[in-house]
């Protein structure tokens, strides 16, 4: 167990509706980083959030967001879904004394 | 070109052989991370490496920052480690750190 909690872990849904991620990162730590892994381009970095601000953002598309609240958890929002956004959706989170990343088990995003 | 690269894509080796999966990356990088997917889907950190070789138990991961390349080993292979390896490394960049990710090499090892 990573100690970073996903949910939920498996979400069907159709073309044009919006869905939301969560996560709830180890305790104690302030980084939390979305990824997703897609069976054509493979694993990529969506955006990463720093006790509570976006710090650095990746291969996000508009119709994706992401927040973190005062909490440290944090919330990726995805809408106007479309086929291609099927993925497995990761989150990671990293303390502040070292670089280790802690995934969790990922939400996987099935479109119809 | 990707920023990443492994090799082999995939590998099938018998129980108790020798394996090696190369990582090699055209970046500059604070740390190079090799983790492991289950079929399942999670994502476990087997190692962080900056310099130098690390190894737990029945796994050792070595890295060259001049050469710019990574090896992982697993010993006495068992069919356990079934799984995809996976070679990502950290940039450089002062915000935050991000994970760029090579293809994966999908491992099979048969009893």
């Amino acid at each position: 167990d990573s100690g970073v909690t996903q949910t939920p872990k498996h979400l069907i849904t159709a073309t044009g509706q919006r869905v939301t991620l969560r996560c709830s990162p180890r305790s104690g730590d302030l980084s939390v980083y979305w990824y997703q892994q897609s069976l054509d381009q493979g694993l990529q970095f969506l955006i990463q959030y720093y006790n509570g601000e976006e710090r650095a953002k990746g291969n996000i598309l508009e119709r994706f967001s992401a927040q973190q609240f005062p909490d440290l958890h944090s919330e990726l929002n995805l809408s106007s879904l479309e086929l291609g956004d099927s993925a497995l959706y990761f989150c990671a989170s990293r303390g502040t004394g070292g670089n280790t990343i802690y995934f969790g088990e990922g939400s996987w995003l099935t479109v119809v | 070109k990707n920023e990443v690269e492994q090799s082999p894509q995939n590998l099938t080796a018998q129980e108790g052989e020798f394996i090696t999966i190369n990582c090699s990356y055209s970046v500059g990088i604070s740390a190079l991370h090799w983790l492991q997917q289950h079929p399942g889907g999670g994502i476990v950190s087997l190692f962080m490496l900056s310099s130098g070789k690390k190894k737990h138990g029945r796994l050792i991961a070595t890295i060259n920052i001049q050469e710019k390349h990574s090896s992982l080993h697993i010993t006495a292979s068992h069919p356990r480690d079934s799984a995809v390896y996976i070679c990502a490394v950290s940039g450089q960049e002062t915000s935050g750190s991000r994970l760029t990710f090579g293809e994966g090499t999908q491992l099979t090892v048969n009893p």
